[in-house]
């Protein structure tokens, strides 16, 4: 079946600290991969995404890349900010199985502290 | 501004009780989506609508019940809410183009936080 195991939270960093929060994944089929991001308060809004194998998605410093040996999609960044205190979800939808649903992690919880 | 909005935000109600949530968008996006999010199980899919007309079960469906009379609308109805059914609860849309590509980039509402006392 499909699902996505990441990095257990919560994560605290000084800013301009690095960051990576790992994402491994099993998918019966050709998965897309994608990394969500919840502000406090608000929903989930797509963070970036990779649709094959060793695609890289990068968006605001953050940058993930799909590694079909390792079924791995680990988030990193070189320096994090205060603003990007949020919850990270990793996901993953595969198209041959109709992709009606994300396939969700249990979501990483980053703290950033000046 | 092309968005889901979802209302109530927050709701405290008892046991027993109906209650609906409702998720509008505006993006006459075909594909909608109820999801449950608590601590330490992500995301889960309570039910789905590929269209007008047409909804489907998704993993934690007990409980719960929607309908898609109109593409802009997909309401979340609790007919008997019980404590287990405290959580923040999400809608989401997509064309459905996006998820024959795979490339599904779903839009979130804000959440509806719902407690059942």
């Amino acid at each position: 079946g499909n699902s996505v195991t990441q990095m257990e939270g919560p994560v605290t960093l000084s800013e301009e600290a690095f960051l990576t929060i790992n994402c491994t994944y099993t998918a019966t089929g050709y998965p897309s991969l994608f990394w969500y991001v919840q502000y406090p308060g608000e929903g989930l809004q797509l963070l970036l995404k990779a649709t094959k194998a060793d695609d890289k998605g990068s968006n605001k410093g953050f940058e993930a890349t799909y590694r079909k040996e390792t079924t791995s999609f680990h988030l990193e960044k070189g320096s994090v900010q205060v603003s990007d205190s949020a919850v990270y979800f990793c996901a993953l939808s595969d198209r041959r199985t109709g992709a009606n649903n994300l396939f969700f992690g249990t979501g990483t919880r980053l703290t950033v502290i000046p | 501004e092309a968005q889901v909005t979802q209302n109530p935000r927050y709701l405290i109600t008892v046991t027993g009780k109906k209650l609906t949530v409702t998720c509008s968008q505006n993006m006459n996006h075909e594909y909608m989506s109820w999801y449950r999010q608590d601590p330490g199980l992500g995301l889960r899919q309570i039910y789905y609508s590929m269209n007008v007309e047409v909804t489907d079960k998704g993993d934690v469906p007990e409980g719960y019940k929607v309908s898609r009379k109109e593409k802009r609308n997909f309401p979340l109805i609790l007919e008997s809410p019980s404590p287990n059914q405290t959580s923040l609860y999400f809608c989401a849309s997509t064309p459905s183009g996006t998820l024959r590509s795979g490339a599904n980039v779903l839009t979130f509402g804000a959440g509806s936080r719902l407690t059942v006392l």
